[in-house]
């Protein structure tokens, strides 16, 4: 199983300023790695594909970068909407897929 | 648009058994490989099982290995998951996911129901 870490647990950001959440693979995955978002009491949404392709409907400010073992998901100016549960996912080791324990952006 | 709507949970003793369905809309279902993905109270994403978009093939977590079994009825659009012998450790919300892509098992979950809560208590 590949483990996926997210760092850091906790991330505190003001309005309008850049956030850079992380994601470590403990194998390669290629450039197989998802970024979901999710508010409280709602499903995850899908934010970034392919590691970098934004997926219908979200915003530019949003970007992920990233191959084999190491990405990134950078929000470029928060939006009071932005503050959130951000999970990765690995779907390289189908279908033993996996998803990182959350990084949680708070106001700060 | 795109709709995945799940139903069926409840609270259930321990050992006992409990059927989800999802209805799916706004899209040829029978394109598409279904995921059931679960989530803990207060805690992270876990991944229970797939089913290719013609049934042909299915998979599951260890955790749910032999328990649980995913199935779906192209004919009415619809998705399962049998959930045998449930413990308490199988107390999440389900959620229903959809694979991005057609023809390929590499690529994300999307969209995702709103999720079913399923609580497994005496």
């Amino acid at each position: 199983e590949i483990v996926m870490t997210q760092s850091p647990a906790t991330l505190s950001v003001s309005p309008g300023e850049r956030a850079t959440l992380s994601c470590r693979a403990s194998q390669s995955v290629s450039s197989n790695l998802a970024w979901y978002q999710q508010k409280p009491g709602q499903a995850p949404r899908l934010l970034i594909y392919g590691a970098s392709t934004r997926a219908t409907g979200i915003p530019a400010r949003f970007s992920g970068s990233g191959s084999g073992t190491e990405f990134t998901l950078t929000i470029s100016s928060l939006q009071s909407e932005d503050f959130a549960l951000y999970y990765c996912q690995q779907y390289n080791n189908w279908p033993l897929y996996t998803f990182g324990q959350g990084t949680k952006l708070e106001i700060k | 648009q795109v709709q995945l709507v799940e139903s069926g949970g409840g609270v259930v003793q321990p050992g006992r058994s409990l059927r989800l369905s999802c209805a799916a809309s706004g899209f040829t279902f029978s394109s598409y490989g279904m995921h059931w993905v679960r989530q803990a109270p207060g805690k992270g994403l876990e991944w229970v099982a797939v089913i290719w978009y013609d049934g042909s093939n299915t998979y599951y977590a260890d955790s749910v290995k032999g328990r649980f079994t995913i199935s779906r009825d192209n004919s009415k659009n619809t998705l399962y998951l049998q959930m045998n012998s449930l413990r308490a450790e199988d107390t999440a919300v389900y959620y229903c996911a959809r694979d991005r892509g057609m023809t390929t098992v590499v690529t994300p979950f999307d969209p995702w129901g709103q999720g079913t809560l399923v609580t497994v208590s005496s």
